[in-house]
């Protein structure tokens, strides 16, 4: 099975709305990443968090890491209709060096 | 500055041939990773490549191989395709070790 699992499969929300989606992995890692993909398309790198970091921001998105939990949250505030896509979380093992694992993700879903 | 290119961007193949798809990483990029992605689900990590050699190997046949050229650029080659092997293939590029992914649009392959 996957490292890291997404949570929800799915999220349908109105613009303006903030949305939470959780990634759960399984072993310790360097790192953890959040990236967005439309469409089926290539996938865009939207943050970086490192297992010494507990919260991280960019612009809209706010991602926190929890290491006793082995787990990671993803909150985009003031959903726009351009923030629909598949959001996954990648997590970088800490003995293998720069293969990430990926999870199922998470496709939101924003509603003009 | 160009990014992850990719080619060509759909294929069909017929079930036992050989298919080989190509990447050019980010410039000033010398790592490429190499995934496999099917309807649904998560990136999956196939291989590797630095310094012109396999660095790491995620849980593929060997029918999976890939090559890295003096200029960074990489091609992925399956051997003898199933209809298992139906998925868009995405190539990464990064800079250093446990960095963000720069991805590339993908290559779609269909076996028939």
């Amino acid at each position: 099975s996957q490292q890291g699992e997404e949570d929800p499969q799915a999220l349908s929300i109105q613009e303006g709305e903030n949305a939470t989606m959780n990634c759960s992995y399984k072993t310790s890692i360097n790192n953890l990443q959040w990236y967005r993909q439309n469409s089926g398309r290539g996938l865009v790198h939207l943050i970086l968090i490192r297992s010494n970091e507990r919260e991280k921001h960019s612009g809209r998105l706010r991602v926190t890491l929890d290491t006793s939990k082995k787990s990671s949250s993803l909150l985009i505030t003031a959903s726009r209709a351009a923030d629909t896509a598949s959001y996954f979380c990648a997590t970088d093992l800490s003995n293998t060096g720069n293969q990430f694992y990926f999870g199922t993700g998470t496709s939101l879903t924003v509603i003009p | 500055d160009a990014g992850v290119t990719q080619s060509p961007t759909h294929l069909i193949k017929t079930r036992g041939q050989q298919v080989t798809l190509r990447c050019s990483p980010k410039s000033g990029h010398d790592t490429v990773s190499w995934y496999q992605q099917a309807l649904g689900q998560g990136p999956q990590f196939i291989f590797q490549y630095y310094e012109e050699e396999e660095r790491q190997r995620g849980n593929f046949p060997d029918r999976f191989s890939g090559h890295q050229f003096p200029n960074y650029s990489s091609e992925l080659n399956v051997n003898a395709l199933l209809l298992g092997d139906s998925a868009l293939y995405l190539c990464a590029s990064t800079l250093k070790a446990g960095a963000e992914q720069y991805f590339g649009p993908g290559t779609r392959l269909t076996v028939t």
